[in-house]
């Protein structure tokens, strides 16, 4: 099972908005409502921050946003603050092993 | 409050064992499915295994199938990784994760890792 396909990096101003893709297949991302998105700063845990593509626990500011089209999903992130400087993961539900990951995104906010 | 603690991490020669456990508090473990989830240093997230509630269900990535089981003790709240065989690229810190009730549910509390490194 490769791993999801995301952009080694993406930068923005603080107030832009950036975006994330997430690249799949038939069988993990366009087959399933099933992705999640995770934020992990250096030296942390990861934290859950968009589940089934486009929800939100409760906790997460609302300035991060999911989505999904065919076998790319996408993480929104509006209003850009210093803190959202981070590496951020998607994760998607697929037939063949269950769970896979995506290579990781770093955000450089500039 | 949710927690997950993992302990049993350390340094191990290539082919030796090594288990790592989950201690679990804050919510009732035997409802949940439960990951295990590591990274290695400055790699991504790779997803290692997942065992249902129960414990009659497991399923392993291939890179550790064979040579890894998951297990847990739903009485004392614990998970378990067994890793037998260790290579060199199993060097990682080894993160468990709480799932849901289904194994497609995402992972909403993580523990803070332990590292495990194998070398002579």
């Amino acid at each position: 099972q490769s791993a999801l396909t995301q952009p080694a990096s993406v930068s923005g101003s603080p107030g832009q908005s950036i975006t994330i893709s997430c690249t799949g297949t038939s069988t993990d991302v366009g087959g399933y409502n099933y992705v999640s998105w995770y934020q992990q700063h250096p030296g942390k845990a990861p934290k859950l921050m968009i589940y089934d593509v486009s929800k939100r626990p409760s906790g997460v500011s609302n300035r991060f946003s999911g989505s999904k089209s065919g076998n790319t999903a996408s993480l929104t992130i509006s209003g850009l603050q210093t803190e959202d400087e981070a590496d951020y993961y998607c994760c998607s539900y697929t037939s063949a092993t269950s769970v896979v990951f995506g290579g990781g995104t770093k955000l450089t906010v500039l | 409050e949710v927690q997950l603690v993992e302990s049993g991490g350390g340094l191990v020669q290539p082919g030796g064992s090594l288990r790592l456990a989950c201690e679990a508090s804050g919510f009732t473990f035997s409802s949940y499915w439960m990951h295990w989830v590591r990274q290695a240093p400055g790699k991504g997230l790779v997803w290692l295994s997942h065992i249902n509630s129960a414990e009659t269900s497991t399923t392993y990535a291939d890179s550790v199938k064979g040579r890894f089981t998951i297990s847990r003790d739903n009485a004392k709240s614990t998970l378990y990784l067994q890793m037998n065989g260790l290579r060199a690229d199993d060097t990682a810190v080894y993160y468990c994760a709480r799932g849901g009730n289904y194994n497609w549910n995402p992972f909403d509390y993580w523990g803070q890792g332990a590292l495990v490194t194998v070398s002579s």
